[in-house]
Formats: C-alpha cells, structure tokens, sequence
C-alpha cells in the first residue's frame, strides 16, 4: 500500500537521551515535514524538506535535528536538548506546488519518563 | 497575528443537525485551502479542498471567501460519527508550506 510509515509509534525517552523517528514514504512526494502537536493544540511546525539533502528550520526547530539523504525517508532526533518532548509527532508529505494536499503518518507518541 | 484562526468550540450538537464552522486566514496571497478531520489520538486525514465556486461532498459543503479571507465548513444531517476535530488548512504563497488551525471539536450527540 502506498503511504507514509512512522516508527515507533509508541516510544519512552529518559531525559538526557536522544531518540529517533523513523519517516518512510513510498509515494514518491520530494516535500516531507516533521510536525508536534501537544494535547489540545494545534500542529506545530519542526522541520521540512522540498528536496533530498536539503532542509529548513520550522517554528520549532530547536532541540531537534533532520536529514534527508533519501527522498524516502525524513528521521527526526529529538535531542537532549529538547527540554519538553512529551508530545505527537507526526510525519507528512506531498506533492511540491500548489493546490496539493499533505498526507500524514500515524504519528508517534513520544514520553519524557 | 497567526496564520489560521479557528474557533475551537466545542461544538455539541444533536443527531441530524447542521452546523457550521469558520476559519479565517490572513495571508492573501495563500495558494490552497482545505479541511482535514481529526479523531482523537490520530493523524489529521483530508476531508476536502475548498474552492472559490465552493464545492460539495455528500453533506459536507465547504466554501472560500477570498475577499474576506475565510474558509467554511457546513455539515447537514449530523451524524455519530461525525464527531472529531475539522482542521483548516491554509498553504502559503507558493503552496509549499502549510498552515493549519487548531482545529474545532465536534461532538454529535444521540
């Protein structure tokens, strides 16, 4: 099937480590996004790529780091130093240019234990 | 000023109401508009572009008013399921990047 593919789903981090998203696409899409939505807000942007090797800083980009070295795959680090990491992570993608929509994955929940 | 505004709600209404929700977004120059719904714990998944003509999909309607710079959403003949929370989504100039409301909870009540 055709989608985005996001691992974990479930993951606990102990404070001081540094964890990583998997991001899979196989819908041959050149954009792919790293989004957090906290309980009773709205998405917040992390990081995007329009293009392999390429990558730019969202809303929220501090305390986190990317690389995009295959046009499939968009991993998202949640470094140490992220203060509050609790949260939904999800991963998108789409078509570059106008009128196209954004699909997502199913997201990760991420716990600060 | 954000992006997108939504008014959160929520929104409780009974089975076979019509409601309708307004977003409104303050970039003229946005390329594309749409509405995503989100169930709890889940990922948003598109419910439907917006158009300028407006445009319909069984009971739901939304419509795009460049002028005022808002984007609806009418759903008629509510139903159970129907409960979730409806996104706006607005993309930027270049339809690149993506700007999206906090979403309004719905919740259609028996």
């Amino acid at each position: 099937d055709g989608g985005i593919t996001q691992s974990p789903k479930y993951l606990f981090r102990k404070e001081g480590q540094n964890v990583t998203l998997s991001c899979e696409q196989n819908l041959n899409h050149d954009a792919m996004y790293w989004y957090r939505q906290d309980p009773g807000q709205g998405l917040r942007l992390i990081y995007y790529s329009q293009i392999v090797n390429d990558f730019q800083k969202g809303d929220i980009a501090e305390g986190y780091s990317v690389s995009r070295e295959k046009k499939e795959s968009f991993p998202l680090t949640v470094t140490s130093a992220q203060k509050n990491p609790t949260a939904f992570y999800l991963c998108a993608s789409s078509v570059t240019g106008a009128g196209n929509t954004i699909y997502f994955g199913e997201g990760s929940w991420l716990t600060v234990v | 000023r954000k992006e997108v505004e939504q008014d959160p709600g929520p929104f409780n209404v009974p089975e076979g109401a019509t409601v309708a929700f307004n977003c409104t977004y303050s970039n003229s120059a946005s390329q594309s508009f749409f509405w995503y719904r989100q169930d709890c714990r889940k990922e948003p998944k598109l419910l439907m572009s917006v158009y300028s003509s407006g445009n319909e999909d069984g009971r739901f309607t939304a419509q795009l008013n460049r002028a005022s710079q808002y984007i609806s959403l009418l759903i008629r003949d509510s139903k159970l399921s129907d409960s979730a929370t409806y996104l706006c989504v607005v993309t930027g100039n270049t339809g690149n990047q993506f700007y999206f409301g906090t979403g309004t909870s719905l919740t259609v009540i028996p």
